[in-house]
């Protein structure tokens, strides 16, 4: 069964920093694109970066950028993202989601097949 | 960027309706368009990918249809357990991946 189990939300004050963890287990983690993806309060999703399985493509939305970094241990199947500089904006439920990618023919067809249960941050003084 | 833009944005249905969703994209992007189910105090889950093929587990009353700039979801005999909020997301062209903005589907 796939687990994607997040940690490390919680209240901090502006221009603070924090750092989520995801643990994954169930599914071959070293071969998997990772994402996370937030949702503030009231409102709809938002996608936050992507790092793929190897590391070696990074990628961030705008709103993020120069801010967090997103990073992985395939070690131990571990997926983090690292905070600095948190906005009242960045206050949401932060999702740590797997992403597939669905093969046929000379297509594929990528999607985001598994979430984590979410971790809080709220960035408030 | 590509904009996603749902409607309607709330809809209100009886349980046994039928109800479409559409998910309109300000360029084309092919088939790579997903459909996710969220309820609140629950991770998202998803339904649809390739804009119509449906994921392992879904019920078969839901389904997917679209290509290019326009797509669809429609659930058929609605039941107690569909009254969420359904998000469609492009993964065509990135970054960023881009969710509409949400349908909410509430009880008549």
């Amino acid at each position: 069964e796939v687990q994607l189990v997040e940690s490390g939300g919680g209240l901090v004050q502006p221009g603070g920093s924090l750092r989520l963890s995801c643990a994954a287990s169930g599914f071959n983690f070293s071969m998997a694109g990772m994402n996370w993806v937030r949702q503030a309060p009231g409102k709809g999703l938002e996608w936050v970066a992507y790092i793929y399985a190897d590391s070696n493509t990074i990628l961030y939305a705008d709103s993020v950028k120069g801010r967090f970094t997103i990073s992985r241990d395939n070690a131990k199947r571990s997926l983090y993202l690292e905070m600095k500089n948190l906005r009242a904006e960045d206050t949401g439920l932060y999702y740590c989601v797997r992403w597939n990618g669905y093969c046929s023919g000379d297509h594929c067809y990528p999607s985001f097949d598994y979430w984590g249960q979410g971790s809080l941050v709220t960035v408030s003084s | 960027d590509i904009q996603l833009t749902q409607s309607p944005s709330f809809l209100s249905a009886s349980v046994g309706d039928r109800v479409t969703i559409t998910c309109r994209a300000s360029q084309g992007i092919s088939r790579d368009l997903a459909w996710y189910q969220a309820k609140s105090g629950r991770a998202p889950s998803l339904l649809i990918y390739g804009a119509s093929i449906l994921q392992r587990g879904v019920p078969s009353r839901f389904s997917g249809s679209g290509s290019g700039t326009e797509f669809t979801l429609t659930i058929n005999n609605l039941q107690p357990e569909d009254f969420a909020t359904y998000y469609c997301q492009q993964l065509h062209t990135y970054p960023p991946i881009t969710f509409g903005q949400g349908t909410r589907l509430d009880i008549k």
